[in-house]
């Protein structure tokens, strides 16, 4: 009964690398969320994405970052020409669709991907 | 726009003594309320939720919260600490129009200590 699984676990980048951190959603979750975690600090809302599409991204930087989720495989976090603050963990979440078996049901969380830039 | 304060980075109990987590949050909207722990190089676990019905919910581990209104908050407890409570909590607050498919906002989280 595989939860959230986030890859890799551990990315360390250059300064003006690309980035591309995995989230595969819980079996049956539709609902894909990714939190950024700073050092003390707590989880901050970045993206929210169903099925090829982008629900909320008020959460975005509005440069170098994108996220995908396909009709086929995990959903993305890209970052591009990382920079030192982007060293963080960063979190996916997922739940499922919406229906009224499952309006309460929370998010669940994977282990975080943790990305250290050089 | 939502928010959450949780007072304090840091509370520091002994072991078997009440733990007290404050949690204050702030809503336009009837909200969801979240109580998340964080083990060390973890992501987050659900403890508790409270989204409509009875006020004082019961999580995993003992721990339980009471949703008060007239307040804003949404307190953890639990009466007898553990040393493997030793964590870091989380509360969190969603829109309750848009169900469990919303954002979570979070509080900066506190960081519980268990002295032997």
């Amino acid at each position: 009964n595989a939860g959230v699984m986030q890859n890799p676990r551990h990315l360390v980048r250059r300064r003006g690398q690309e980035a591309r951190l995995r989230c595969s959603p819980m079996k049956g979750h539709s609902h894909v969320y990714w939190y950024r975690q700073l050092p003390e600090e707590g989880l901050k809302f970045m993206v929210y994405l169903q099925k090829e599409n982008i629900i909320d991204e008020s959460g975005m930087p509005k440069e170098r970052f994108s996220a995908e989720f396909p009709k086929e495989g995990p959903s993305i976090l890209r970052i591009q020409q990382v920079v030192r603050g982007d060293s963080a963990a960063y979190f996916c979440a997922s739940s499922p669709p919406n229906s009224r078996a499952t309006t309460n049901q929370p998010q669940h969380f994977g282990d975080g991907t943790r990305l250290s830039i050089l | 726009a939502q928010s959450v304060t949780q007072l304090g980075s840091h509370v520091s109990v002994s072991e078997g003594a009440l733990v007290l987590l404050r949690c204050n949050y702030s809503s336009s909207v009837p909200p969801y309320l979240f109580w998340y722990v964080q083990y060390p190089n973890q992501g987050l676990q659900l403890l508790l939720k409270y989204t409509t019905g009875a006020t004082l919910v019961k999580g995993i581990n003992g721990f339980e919260a009471e949703f008060k209104k007239s307040e804003t908050s949404f307190h953890l407890t639990k009466p007898s600490a553990h040393m493997s409570d030793a964590a870091e909590y989380f509360c969190a607050v969603s829109d309750e129009r848009t169900g469990a498919n919303s954002k979570l906002t979070f509080g900066k989280g506190i960081t519980l200590s268990v002295r032997p």
